[in-house]
């Protein structure tokens, strides 16, 4: 059964831009969430959405959004790119919280 | 509210030799627990998993962690290092069945001597 697909793996872009992240869940599960990871401030959550409804939200600007799709796809977008999104974006999928989350590979963004 | 706390950011083991890493969690609700690992450049991998049922779980690759609610712990362990174990690893809590967001340890890397 196919995993978490992330795309794309890798994305360079300049200050000021925005970008368009995409996470495809296994088939089945309906939570998605997404995390950024950094060196420096570790795994920080952004977002969670089930059954295209926003559930949870970490503590981020709103210049990070997200969106689900009714076949649970999921997309993060950060508008007005700055230095400091340099991260690695992870999405992860669940059926329920107990089973554990799936993660897939992640994006690294690049800011320059 | 919740939280997690890996007690080291670094531990360096000889291969063949036991592991230990250590995670302490605070939670208002009965937890969910779980161990992720996640080598270089890649996604985290789910290792093993807590969810109020048998106290002693046991994960892939030979991991094990033993949840003990008394000392509020859930230390990771494995009998024996293999190289190929050199990554990061988090401890990771979650209340109220998982849906609410969950909360990671800031992660504690092992390393593999040879």
């Amino acid at each position: 059964k196919a995993g978490v697909t992330q795309t794309p793996r890798y994305l360079i872009k300049t200050r000021g831009q925005q970008v368009t992240l995409s996470c495809s869940p296994i088939s089945g599960h309906r939570s998605v969430s997404w995390y950024q990871q950094t060196p420096g401030q570790g795994l920080q959550f952004l977002f969670e959405y089930f059954s295209e409804t926003q559930r949870n939200k970490g503590n981020f600007p709103g210049r990070f959004s997200g969106r689900q799709f009714s076949n649970s796809r999921s997309e993060m977008n950060v508008s007005t790119l700055e230095l400091g999104d340099s991260a690695l974006y992870l999405c992860a999928s669940t059926p329920n919280g107990r089973a554990g989350y799936t993660f897939g590979s992640g994006t690294r963004l690049t800011v320059v | 509210a919740q939280s997690v706390t890996q007690l080291d950011s670094h531990v360096s083991v000889s291969e063949g030799t036991p592991v230990l890493l250590r995670c302490n969690y605070s939670s208002s609700y009965s937890p969910s627990l779980f161990w992720y690992v996640q080598h270089p450049n890649k996604g985290l991998q789910l290792l093993l998993k807590y969810t109020s049922a048998a106290t002693l779980v046991k994960g892939i690759n030979g991991f094990e962690a033993e949840f003990k609610k008394s000392e509020t712990s859930f230390h990771l362990t494995k009998p024996s290092a293999h190289m190929s174990d050199a990554a990061e690893y988090f401890c990771v809590v979650s209340d109220l069945g998982g849906y609410q967001k969950v909360t990671f340890g800031t992660g504690t890397k092992l390393q593999v001597i040879p």
